[in-house]
This record gives structure tokens, sequence and C-alpha cells, in this order.
């Protein structure tokens, strides 16, 4: 079975810029999570999809992130415009049904902003 | 914000030697979970104890859970090189907490076991 596919798995950009991630969960899986890693911190969730509703954006800075879950699968992150401390590494995650299951986690992306 | 605390920060072990992480978290729990992560590499899930459990095992692997001093502890036994890794634990809120319906992980512990 196919894990969680995250692309790209590296980008450098200059600050201001816009940037996408992508990410393919696990198939059958119904929720999707984007989390935000800063280096020597643990995971910090920024959006949770159940199916295509986004279920809780609490902590996803909406006035330059966004997300969307088209269709229930795959699923896209977008920062516009990129700042300096967006330097991170962004994680997909997916688990079959409620938060209360087992996450399994993409690879990343690790997103430089210069 | 990151609920779960662990301690220590760094663990250097030789190999063989048991390894011991502890984890402390703040609100009432669903289930509280251990990850692992190497350097460069997304999360793998470990092992998840409910909090109506107060041990469990996996292989090497033993967690356990102490909800009335809102800790677990996680103990890798006879250690090996490819244990080295960062070590999380993950807390899903309970019912009725600011924390529920998330999964809030701590900042981690970071182990390193010498060949």
């Amino acid at each position: 079975e196919a894990g969680v596919v995250q692309s790209p798995r590296y980008k450098i950009i200059e600050k201001k810029q816009p940037v996408a991630f992508w990410c393919n969960p696990i198939s059958g899986h119904n929720t999707l999570y984007w989390y935000l890693q800063n280096l020597g911190q643990g995971p910090e969730l920024l959006i949770r999809y159940e199916n295509e509703e986004a279920v809780d954006d609490s902590q996803l800075p909406k006035d330059r992130f966004s997300a969307e879950r088209l269709k229930g699968v795959d699923s896209t992150l977008k920062i516009q415009p990129a700042e300096l401390g967006d330097s991170a590494v962004y994680l997909c995650a997916s688990s079959l049904g409620s938060h209360t299951d087992t996450q399994y986690f993409g690879p990343g992306t690790r997103l430089t902003v210069l | 914000s990151q609920q779960g605390e662990e301690d220590p920060q760094a663990l250097s072990i030789q190999e063989g030697e048991n390894a011991t992480m502890n984890c402390s978290y703040k609100t009432s729990i669903n289930n509280l979970q251990w990850y692992r992560q190497n350097s460069g590499r997304g999360l793998v899930h470990l092992i998840l104890i409910r909090s109506n459990e107060r041990e469990k095992h996996s292989g090497r692997l033993r967690v356990t859970l102490d909800t009335s001093k809102k800790s677990s502890s996680l103990l890798i036994t006879a250690s090996r090189a490819a244990d080295t890794a960062s070590y999380f634990c993950a807390t899903s809120g309970g019912a009725g907490g600011t924390s529920y319906g998330k999964l809030t992980f701590g900042q981690g512990t970071i182990l390193t076991v010498h060949p």
C-alpha cells in the first residue's frame, strides 16, 4: 500500500513569492491534516479535513495561507505571499476515520524562504 | 501551542541499553500516541494508548500512561543504532476540552544510540 505522497520535497523561494504544496493521502483515508514543523519542534496542526470539509482551520493564518481538498482526496496548501518566517517543514498526514485514529505522515516539504 | 512536554530533550546511550522518555500533558485526553521521526523524514506511528489503558507493549516498546499524573513514558529495550531518531508524544484531546479534535505534539526527545 502506498503511503502519503507529498510534493515537492524541497522548495526554495524568495519572500513575497507564492508557493504551493501538494498531498495525496492513503487511499480510502477520509481525514487529511496539514501540519507545520519548525526546526527542533513538534508538528503543529494547521488544518484538518474530513472528506472535503475543513473541520478545523483555527490555526491556519488565513491572511496568507489557503488550502483546499477537492473531491475529498488530494489536497493543496498555498502560501501567498511567503514570508521569511514561513521557512519550515510542511507535513501532510491522513487517517482512516476520526482524529483519534492513527495518523500516517508523508515525508514533508521543506520550505526555505530567502 | 504544544501541550506535551518531553523529558529529556536529548538522550545519548550505548547500543543494548534501555532508553526511557517521558511525556507530560495538561488537559484531559482521549488517547496518547508516540511517533518516531528520522532526520529529514516524516513521522512514523509507534504505538497508541487509550485513556483507560495503563500499559501497552509492541515489540521492544513499552508505553505506560498515568492519567492521574497526566504523564506517559516510552521505554525502548535493548536499543539499536537504528533507533536513533526524534521521538514525539502526541495527545488526542478529550471531549469538552479546547484540544478536542486535535492531535497535539510535544517538542520531542532526540535519542542517539551509539554502536
